[in-house]
């Protein structure tokens, strides 16, 4: 099982560039999720999708942020424009929740940020 | 807001030794997991236990559960120094939510 796959894996641009993160699932999972990770806020949910459609993306810090999930094995997670402060490491994960496994997320490496 | 809450935020042992880390939560929940994060790489899960449990084994991992006190508690036995990471108690919010909410995790460290 290849597990959750996300590109980049490292991305420095400069303020004001578009950034555009991708995630593939694993296979059979109907569940993703977008999180974000920094020192000082730790991993924050920033939206959750259920068979391709978001369910909620209260996360999301503001407009500029947007994901989409045209189909089970694709998603991505657009910065535009970005700004330095959205400089973090960007975690997908999936899951397919059941009576046996519960809720467990399985995520991917990340995409680590920086944002100059 | 952050709805589990790691303690301490960093450990230090010598190797050999027993690791406790302790997560405090708000709500009600259906289940509560434990993750561990290696530097520089994605979560990893460990174990979940659910609300009607109270104790869970995985190898060296012990996990206590305790509702009324909204805690749960992460015991490694006889650490190694490949046991150095992060660790994370994540809960969901109960009422059939699958989206989980993370803790800022404990940071261990395993002298060997």
């Amino acid at each position: 099982d290849a597990g959750v796959i996300q590109s980049p894996r490292h991305e420095v641009t400069e303020m004001g560039q578009e950034v555009t993160l991708r995630c593939k699932p694993i296979s059979g999972h109907n569940s993703l999720f977008w999180y974000r990770q920094t020192m000082m806020r730790g991993l924050e949910l920033l939206i959750y999708f259920n068979n391709n459609v978001p369910i909620d993306d209260s996360g999301m810090p503001e407009d500029r942020f947007s994901a989409k999930m045209p189909n089970a094995s694709f998603s991505t997670l657009k910065i535009q424009p970005s700004e330095p402060r959205d400089s973090a490491v960007y975690f997908c994960a999936s899951s397919f929740p059941g009576r046996s496994s519960g809720n467990t997320i399985y995520f991917g490496e990340g995409s680590w940020l920086t944002v100059v | 807001s952050q709805q589990g809450e790691e303690d301490p935020q960093a450990l230090s042992i010598q190797e050999g030794e027993n690791a406790t880390m302790n997560c405090s939560y708000k709500t009600s929940i259906n289940n509560l997991q434990w993750y561990r994060q290696n530097s520089g790489r994605g979560l990893v899960h460990l174990i979940l236990i659910r609300s009607n449990e109270r104790e869970k084994h995985s190898g060296r991992l012990r996990v206590t559960l305790d509702t009324s006190k909204k805690s749960s508690s992460l015991l490694i036995t006889a650490s190694r120094a490949a046991d150095t990471a992060s660790y994370f108690c994540a809960t969901d919010s109960g009422a059939g939510s699958y989206q989980l909410t993370f803790g800022k995790g404990t940071k261990l460290s395993v002298i060997p």
